[in-house]
């Protein structure tokens, strides 16, 4: 089956530790992109990728790391330096840019707790 | 941020019933597109309209778009209860064209 997977679906972490929060996709899309989202609110932007050994911040990109050396994979490091990590995490990918008309196909997400 | 607004933030309607879901958005946009989202799960998309289309329609669904206004409206017809999300319109902007921009959303709740 074609798709986008993310793990764990549920990560706890002591303050002050970083996690990585994995995304794959087997969709041969050249872009993906990384969102959070609070209790009732919508997604706002972390990061993304248009190609393989390249990515942009996002509008919240404080405190976290991206890298993307393969095509499929675009995982995510939460940092000790952000502040409140608790949130809803989703991954989403693209054939391409958003301008071109393209649609974004999510993951089932991965909800982060610090205890 | 420029996300857009949802109106109303929450709709609770009875099976059979239509369900209107309105978008404000601030940019020039080049597309919109709605998605939905179960509790808990990934979004999934719906539709999407560009910015010189009027008016979609996609089974039980019609979104209508109106740049001069900024706005675009989601209706489902005869709603059921396993329509029961979060709906979230996402836009495009002419001038970054590299990602989308994401609504508040809305909570509907359609009683069986």
């Amino acid at each position: 089956d074609g798709g986008i997977t993310q793990s764990p679906k549920y990560l706890f972490r002591k303050e002050g530790q970083n996690v990585t929060l994995s995304c794959e996709q087997n969709l041969n899309h050249d872009a993906m992109y990384w969102y959070r989202q609070d209790p009732g609110q919508g997604l706002r932007l972390i990061y993304y990728s248009q190609i393989v050994n390249d990515f942009q911040k996002g509008d919240i990109a404080e405190g976290y790391s991206v890298s993307r050396e393969k095509k499929e994979s675009f995982p995510l490091t939460v940092t000790s330096a952000q502040k409140n990590p608790t949130a809803f995490y989703l991954c989403a990918s693209s054939i391409g840019l958003a301008g071109d008309y393209n649609e974004q196909f999510f993951g089932p997400g991965t909800r982060l707790t610090v205890l | 941020s420029q996300q857009g607004e949802e109106d109303p933030q929450a709709l609770s309607i009875q099976e059979g019933e239509n369900a209107t879901m309105n978008c404000s958005y601030k940019t020039s946009i080049n597309n919109l597109q709605w998605y939905r989202q179960n509790s808990g799960r990934g979004l999934v998309h719906l539709i999407l309209i560009r910015s010189n289309e009027r008016e979609k329609h996609s089974g039980r669904l019609r979104v209508t778009l109106d740049t001069s206004k900024k706005s675009s409206s989601l209706l489902i017809t005869a709603s059921r209860a396993a329509d029961t999300a979060s709906y979230f319109c996402a836009t495009a902007d002419s001038y970054n064209t590299d990602k989308l921009i994401f609504g508040t959303g809305t909570r509907l709740q359609v009683f069986p």
